[in-house]
């Protein structure tokens, strides 16, 4: 159980354009979710908290109107990076918060390379 | 604000032989620990997690914590590795109500053969 999708695993696009990634938790309910950015052969750095019917809540120097988040329901959250530039590219992964627990489940990550 | 210190950037170790990860974490109530390993190209895998109770705790695939809060640390050891241990492995502490992680930069283990 407690398994976290993500599509599509990698993605190539074009500057300016906008990409949009979803995360899925597939085997249970998850109220938050979260967003996470990782640069080659560095830690994992949180972006941003997405709450289901609420506004997400973004770390400091992210910017909300170009890293565009919506958790519509209770298995979905989406990222959408709009008018995408090379400095975007990047491995995103997203995890879910497993009910009543502190635990987080993480998707398999979504490489997006902007040319 | 919380950090996480993993101060061994790689490590290599022969199949079979013991493994410790260093982790050191500074907040300032008490922590919830994990260690998270991830493979290639890969999401994370919770391999164990420390709440309160017992400080030595139990993970998966052979995997063992102690947290010491006097030096506060939270080092991941192995008896024995595997091949299929190579990977990055990431100690984290979690805060806002525990569910809000801060991640350590990560250690790469390699095994040789």
């Amino acid at each position: 159980g407690a398994v976290v999708s993500q599509h599509p695993s990698r993605v190539i696009c074009k500057s300016g354009t906008s990409v949009k990634i979803e995360c899925r938790s597939l085997d249970f309910q998850a109220t938050t979710m979260f967003w996470y950015r990782q640069f080659p052969k560095q830690s994992l750095m949180l972006m941003a908290t997405s709450n289901e019917g609420s506004k997400a809540t973004y770390e400091q120097g992210v910017e909300k109107d170009k890293f565009l988040i919506n958790h519509a329901s209770l298995t979905l959250s989406t990222l959408t990076v709009t008018s995408a530039h090379p400095e975007d590219s990047s491995f995103y992964i997203c995890s879910a918060n497993y009910p009543s627990s502190y635990e987080q489940y993480f998707g398999p990550g979504t490489r997006l390379t902007v040319t | 604000a919380q950090s996480v210190t993993q101060p061994d950037i790689h490590i290599t170790v022969s199949e079979g032989a013991s493994l410790e990860l260093r982790c050191n974490y500074s907040y300032g109530a008490t922590p919830y620990l994990f260690w998270y390993v991830q493979s290639p190209g890969q999401g994370l895998q919770l391999l164990l997690k420390y709440f309160s109770g017992d400080t030595l705790v139990q993970g998966i695939k052979g995997f063992e914590a102690e947290f010491k809060r006097s030096q506060s640390s939270f080092n991941l050891r192995k008896p024995s590795v595997h091949w299929s241990d190579a990977a990055e492995y990431f100690c984290a502490v979690g805060t806002g109500g525990g569910n809000k992680l801060t991640f350590g930069t990560g250690t790469q283990l390699k095994v040789e053969l």
